[in-house]
């Protein structure tokens, strides 16, 4: 049973770095899938912030693309997040998944997030 | 504003059947396939219907999906109170090279 967790500060100062671990069990990053990031501000709805391939390959949100940083660990099987000048509109729960990502046919993309983490709550504030 | 566009909440008595709208484009669900995902309150997304209509094992039957040209549905039959959640419809958009999400629909039970 493929199970993700999410560790870091639960409060970061404005101007700061966010910082994120997701440790996977029951399944070896290096065997494939995308590793992705999600965050949900209180009250609204989903925002993929990235993601990253076993290969070490990244995808980034053009909105967040500059300030991130998504980067894999194979030997302790962890994946983080680094996200940089935070400012209070990126308080959210961060969540970590697993992705599936390919076409079977050329052009015609499937992306869905098939195992996630249960989240965990970051607040930007000084 | 999301990319993808459903409404804000749908509601129906138990043992009812429901059905969520997700409205798009030809960038994104048109030429894509659509994932739904239910999100109980207080907890993680969960995955329930993936490639427009396929689910995972697990997934009851009363779960389903289907897609006509930019836009996707999920159906839900057999209504129960522990299907009250926000629920999700997800794809790749080609042109701006994201998953987007929709806004979420909140569905009651009553």
């Amino acid at each position: 049973q493929v199970q993700l967790q999410e560790s870091g500060p639960g409060l970061v100062k404005p101007s700061e770095t966010l910082s994120l671990t997701c440790a996977v069990s029951g399944y070896s990053i290096s065997s494939g899938y995308y590793w992705g990031w999600i965050r949900q501000p209180p009250g609204k709805g989903l925002e993929w912030i990235g993601s990253i391939y076993h290969s070490g390959s990244t995808y980034y949100n053009p909105s967040l693309k500059s300030r991130v940083t998504i980067s894999v660990d194979t030997s302790k099987n962890q994946f983080s997040l680094k996200l940089s000048s935070v400012t209070a509109a990126d308080t959210a729960v961060y969540y970590c998944a697993r992705g599936d990502y390919g076409d079977y046919v050329l052009g015609h993309y499937y992306y869905y997030m098939d195992v996630w983490g249960k989240g965990t709550t970051v607040t930007v504030s000084s | 504003q999301s990319v993808l566009t459903q409404p804000p909440s749908v509601s129906a008595a138990p043992g009812q059947k429901v059905t969520i709208s997700c409205s798009g484009s030809s960038s994104n669900i048109g030429n894509n396939y659509v994932s739904w995902y239910q999100q109980l309150p207080g907890t993680a997304p969960k995955l329930l219907i993936y490639d427009n209509n396929k689910r995972p094992s697990g997934i009851p039957d009363r779960f389903s999906g289907s897609k006509s040209g930019t836009s996707a549905t999920l159906g839900i039959t057999g209504l129960q109170t522990g299907d009250e959640a926000d629920y999700y419809c997800g794809t790749w958009d080609s042109s701006l090279s994201v998953l987007v999400f929709g806004g979420g629909t909140k569905l009651t039970v009553l």
